[in-house]
């Protein structure tokens, strides 16, 4: 088990394109988590799904925002015409189900990203 | 809502204990969190408490909470180099889970600071 991955590690992009990240969670688990980390602060949750369904979504998850986990692995993050505030670490999660509710939330390493 | 604060720094000695504290509203918090991230490195899960215990032990890792207070603390003993990071609490609610499966929220992490 080689942990969650994430892809790209950077990307930087002018602002208004589009751009897509990767998260490849731990195999076999059925929860996966977006968030998102800016410098001095902590993360902040943005998504999540289990298995395929997207359960919850953050209010900052705004309409340039979309995710998606079709086959309930691996999921994408896009975020269309980038703006400058969308600069961030984009940390993604994921996490086995949980014996006595409880779900331990292991994360990848972030997709950094610049608009310039 | 929901709102988790830490202290921003804390420096100790190598040797001695540090405690890192952490207060937290939300009072239907079912799960509260300590994650561990070094320069450059991903979140690293160092332990988990819910909310019906009042301690955990874990090798040099002492867990506090006070739910009265919604005060949690993480006591290191022995603090070495290598504990030098950023030390983030966290809580979830299982709002829509009824366990902890939901999104977490983060405090903004405290810098512990290692003096030889």
């Amino acid at each position: 088990d080689t942990g969650v991955s994430q892809d790209p590690r950077h990307k930087i992009t002018k602002r208004g394109q589009n751009v897509t990240f990767r998260c490849d969670p731990i195999s076999e688990h059925n929860r996966l988590y977006w968030y998102r980390q800016t410098l001095g602060q902590g993360p902040e949750f943005l998504t999540y799904f289990q298995n395929e369904a997207q359960l919850e979504k953050s209010r900052l998850l705004s309409d340039r925002f979309s995710a998606e986990r079709p086959k309930g692995s691996f999921s994408t993050l896009e975020i269309q015409r980038t703006e400058q505030g969308d600069s961030a670490m984009y940390l993604c999660a994921s996490s086995p189900s949980g014996g006595q509710g409880v779900y331990e939330q292991y994360f990848g390493p972030g997709t950094r990203l610049t608009v310039t | 809502g929901e709102d988790v604060e830490q202290s921003l720094f804390l420096s100790v000695r190598e040797g001695d204990s540090s405690v890192i504290n952490c207060t937290y509203t939300d009072s239907s918090s079912t799960y509260l969190y300590w994650y561990k991230q070094e320069p450059g490195a991903g979140l690293q899960l160092l332990t988990y408490i819910f909310s019906n215990m009042d301690m955990k032990q874990d090798q040099r890792l002492t867990v506090l909470l006070n739910k009265k207070d919604k005060h949690l603390s993480l006591r290191i003993a022995d603090t070495q180099t290598g504990d030098s990071a950023i030390y983030f609490c966290a809580e979830s609610n299982g709002m829509y889970s009824g366990g902890g499966a939901d999104g977490l929220t983060f405090g903004k992490g405290t810098h512990l600071i290692i003096q030889p």
